[in-house]
């Protein structure tokens, strides 16, 4: 079955420090890859996405991922974290001919002052 | 401007009643879903419409019906409530006929406790 794996549940960085975000999906044909991150108590909001083309896609609030097909994986980075990025991560993936995003478990970012 | 709105944000309600979520979206979006966040943070869809037809329909109890007046509004309506339906219910829309590229944009969500 097609799945999406974020091995990581709970992540704790310092503020300032630099952030990976993994995601692993499972294969398929024309992967459409997507994070998410949702505030305490909100909605999800789009922090990038990648469909073709350059492997390193730059996002919202500086965040970049990279496909890495080899791999099977779209990780997220930051090189220097904010106290307001504390949140819930999302990883979610699409695949043509589908109609519905396969989101991960979510990782949880907290960030230590 | 609101994007995707949903009313209520709270419900409580007793087990065996009956309630409505609404879900609107001033996108001009075609089409609109419902996704359950369980108490792990799991998201999983639950039905889709785009132009007020029924796209997805995942494993759900016939308990659960989507009514789409039109295409600006998906609203979700749950009989005989249960415990296991406490969660947060999300809606989304997307501007295209729902395909696997289509950038979904969420509402706040509606968190349902069940008694």
């Amino acid at each position: 079955a097609q799945s999406v794996t974020q091995p990581d549940i709970h992540i704790t960085v310092s503020e300032g420090a630099s952030l990976e975000l993994r995601c692993n999906y499972s294969y398929g044909a024309t992967p459409y890859l997507f994070w998410y991150v949702q505030s305490p108590g909100q909605g999800l909001q789009l922090l990038l996405k990648y469909f073709s083309g350059d492997t390193l896609v730059q996002g919202i609030k500086g965040f970049e991922a990279e496909f890495k097909r080899s791999q099977s994986s779209f990780n997220l980075r930051k090189p220097s974290v904010h106290w307001s990025d504390a949140a819930e991560y999302f990883c979610a993936v699409a695949y043509s001919g589908t109609y519905k995003y396969i989101f991960g478990t979510g990782t949880r970012l907290k960030v230590l002052a | 401007d609101t994007a995707v709105s949903q009313t209520p944000k709270y419900l409580v309600t007793q087990m065996g009643n009956d309630k409505s979520i609404k879900c609107e979206q001033n996108l001009g979006h075609d089409t609109m879903y419902w996704y359950k966040q369980d108490s792990k943070k799991f998201l999983k869809i639950m039905f889709s419409y785009n132009n007020k037809e029924l796209i997805i329909n995942e494993t759900v109890p016939n308990r659960f019906s989507p009514k789409s007046p039109d295409k600006a509004h998906l609203n979700l309506h749950i009989n005989s409530l249960e415990l296991g339906d406490s969660a947060v219910y999300f809606c989304a829309s997307s501007q295209g006929a729902g395909g696997a590229g289509e950038t979904q944009y969420f509402g706040p969500g509606t968190r349902l406790l069940v008694l």
